[in-house]
């Protein structure tokens, strides 16, 4: 299994707090995403980032942000949670996206009341 | 854009049944194609990839061809399995792009 991990795994926040995500990977791949994951979506793209200090938006940006100032870890901040931000929360890495497979992380379940 | 759209579960199937899960694309460029599955509470893994039109990729006896005429990538299995219940995901990445798009998943139960 690739090295990727999550933290926490499991977040209950109120809403109008802020929560940042953790994603920490030992393969030293270069691309990192942020996906969230809700019934009748499928998995949907937050950010991204191609390498250090690179990153661009996905389809759904909107209310997040993210920062990578190491290869192995990318953040995703939620600056003033909202209840439409309830989700599961993925992490996925890669090499090179054309030809490489995409490594997923084991998810974040976050709920904001 | 590119998007992915796959047919619509959840699918129950009898074990030893034939599996086929439809996805269609859109593209710009030459798109890699991909399934993934997805086992409850964990995160998705990659089951099988094409990367050229007439590329056929294939793993645990799943089988998907890429066929550009078509823009389709259709998943199947001769016989399945109670341990193939899961959510398959089709996807895609362009090669003038970045990013993965994901179909929204179709949810597979497989009965005894």
């Amino acid at each position: 299994d690739a090295g990727i991990t999550q933290s926490p795994r499991h977040k209950v926040t109120e809403t109008g707090t802020p929560v940042t995500l953790r994603c920490h990977q030992t393969e030293n791949h270069r691309y990192m995403y942020w996906y969230r994951q809700d019934p009748g979506h499928g998995l949907r793209l937050i950010h991204y980032s191609y390498g250090v200090k690179d990153t661009d938006k996905g389809e759904v940006s909107d209310g997040y942000s993210v920062s990578r100032s190491k290869t192995e870890d990318f953040l995703l901040t939620l600056e003033s949670a909202t209840s439409s931000q309830t989700s599961v929360y993925f992490c996925a890495i890669s090499e090179n996206p054309e030809t490489d497979t995409q490594y997923f992380g084991p998810g974040t379940r976050l709920t904001v009341l | 854009g590119d998007s992915v759209t796959q047919m619509e579960g959840p699918v129950t199937l009898s074990e030893e049944a034939f599996l086929t899960i439809n996805c269609t694309y859109t593209a710009t460029g030459y798109p890699s194609l991909f399934w993934y599955v997805q086992y409850p509470g964990e995160g998705l893994q990659l089951l099988l990839k094409a990367t050229k039109a007439d590329d056929k990729g294939s793993n645990k006896g799943f089988e998907a061809t890429y066929r550009k005429e078509t823009t389709s990538f259709h998943l199947e299995k001769g016989s399945v399995q109670v341990s193939d219940s899961a959510v398959y995901f089709c996807a895609l990445i362009s090669n003038t792009g970045n990013q993965f798009y994901f179909g929204t998943g179709t949810s597979l139960t497989v009965i005894p």
